[in-house]
């Protein structure tokens, strides 16, 4: 089953304990992006990756890093987390970038992870 | 920065009734998504159309793009409880960059 998989879905953490949320497809997808998703704020994408080694800044990437080591994994990464990074964290992935021209977009989006820091 | 933006923020209709969003962007588009999403899921794909198409349809849904004025409606007809979730516009933001930029959503109620 085609599926994007983030780990873990509830995280409840301290203020600067270094934490990771895994994300992996299983579409051999190129390109893969996170958001986060915030009460009258919509999503917000944070960082994207084109391919393995390549990735971009977002709208919001300040205290963010992102890895793309494999095709299939794009783990988000807070070094120092802060109570104003609770939020609800999706990730996606898609053959193609957003604004390719030739063949569809669509974007396949993870299950989420509730984000707290306390 | 909001690319997107979405009118109503909600919207609360009869089953069998047609609910109709719209959603404004600011910059020149290559696409512009619609997902959908049921409380605190993950966000489903319904339909994407090209900034050189001006209407597209699947199944219930039909969206409109009015590239002149930088605006796109989707329209839902016959509508059903299970239609009950939140509705987004999606853009890129032109050229080749890999930013996808979300409207704020319209949060629709479908009454049975």
């Amino acid at each position: 089953e085609a599926q994007v998989t983030q780990n873990p879905r509830y995280l409840i953490t301290v203020t600067g304990k270094k934490l990771t949320v895994t994300c992996s497809q299983n579409m051999n997808h190129e390109y893969m992006s996170w958001y986060r998703q915030d009460p009258g704020l919509g999503l917000r994408q944070i960082y994207y990756s084109m391919n393995v080694e390549v990735t971009d800044k977002g709208d919001v990437p300040e205290g963010y890093k992102v890895s793309r080591k494999e095709k299939r994994n794009f783990p988000l990464i807070l070094e120092s987390p802060s109570p104003n990074q609770t939020s609800l964290y999706f990730c996606a992935s898609s053959s193609f970038p957003p604004g390719f021209q030739g063949s569809s977009t669509e974007a396949f989006f993870g299950q989420g992870t509730r984000l707290t820091v306390v | 920065s909001q690319q997107g933006e979405e009118d109503p923020q909600a919207l609360s209709i009869q089953e069998g009734e047609n609910a109709t969003m719209n959603c404004s962007y600011k910059t020149s588009i290559n696409n512009l998504q619609w997902y959908r999403q049921n409380s605190g899921r993950g966000l489903v794909h319904l339909i994407l159309i090209r900034s050189n198409e001006r209407e597209k349809h699947s199944g219930r849904l039909r969206v409109t793009l009015d590239t002149s004025k930088k605006s796109s409606s989707l329209l839902i007809t016959a509508s059903r409880a299970a239609d009950t979730a939140s509705y987004f516009c999606a853009t890129d933001a032109g050229g080749n960059t890999g930013k996808l930029i979300f409207g704020q959503g319209t949060t629709l109620q479908v009454k049975p």
